[in-house]
């Protein structure tokens, strides 16, 4: 099993560009989410998903798109790109929110915004 | 008062140390707490989760005070390689809520 894959490692964007950040899992997890971690301020959550087809907003999701089509795929969407984006991206997953179910990450993808 | 709260250190420590930290969460209803390990520039990894009765996994010791709403982690026979952030986590009651994660404690373990 790979685990939690993110692709890509590292991107550097222009103001006002899109991408999308890609996750996948291969451990059957029903429940994915991405984090973004800045300097002083902790792992924060954007947004995460119970399921396939649901999909709900965290701590900042502002500026951040989601889809969840498939139970292995979970793409997080910068619309358009700022420099207050520039963080560390983690995703991680998780077969549910329940008691004793801890989170397993990817490896992250490191972006910055110019 | 913030949802999960740690003393960011840094804890400077000798090899050989035994080291503690503490992490306070708000939420009464809080059923599960974890602690992970992060190492600078990698991602979060489970380092043991924390049960009721407390529990021990070789040098590390978690315990929960459900009274007070806290959680510890203690690290007996501190290695160089114990250096890390140490991340408290906590879950809510119902089943489908986020995970909160604490800003961490960072540990230095020094020859």
């Amino acid at each position: 099993n790979a685990g939690v894959t993110q692709t890509p490692k590292f991107q550097v964007l222009k103001t006002g560009q899109s991408m999308t950040l890609q996750c996948a899992q291969d451990m059957n997890h029903e429940y994915m989410s991405w984090y973004r971690q800045d300097p002083g301020m902790g792992l924060r959550l954007i947004h995460y998903s119970v399921g396939a087809g649901i999909t709900d907003q965290g701590e900042v999701p502002n500026g951040y798109n989601v889809s969840r089509s498939t139970t292995e795929d979970f793409p997080l969407r910068l619309l358009s790109a700022a420099p207050s984006q520039t963080s560390v991206y983690f995703c991680a997953s998780s077969y549910s929110q329940g008691i004793n179910q801890p989170q397993h990450f990817g490896d992250g993808t490191r972006l910055s915004i110019l | 008062r913030k949802e999960v709260e740690q003393d960011p250190g840094p804890f400077n420590v000798p090899e050989g140390a035994t080291v503690a930290f503490n992490c306070t969460y708000s939420n009464s209803a809080s059923q599960s707490f974890f602690w992970y390990r992060q190492d600078c520039r990698k991602e979060p990894k489970l380092l043991m989760s924390v049960y009721s009765s407390g529990n021990e996994d070789g040098r590390f010791t978690a315990q929960l005070n459900r009274a007070s709403q806290y959680i510890s982690l203690l690290i007996r026979d501190s290695k160089l390689s114990d250096s890390a952030t140490y991340l408290c986590v906590v879950t809510q009651a119902s089943g489908n809520t986020p995970l909160v994660f604490g800003k961490g404690t960072r540990l230095s373990v020094i020859a």
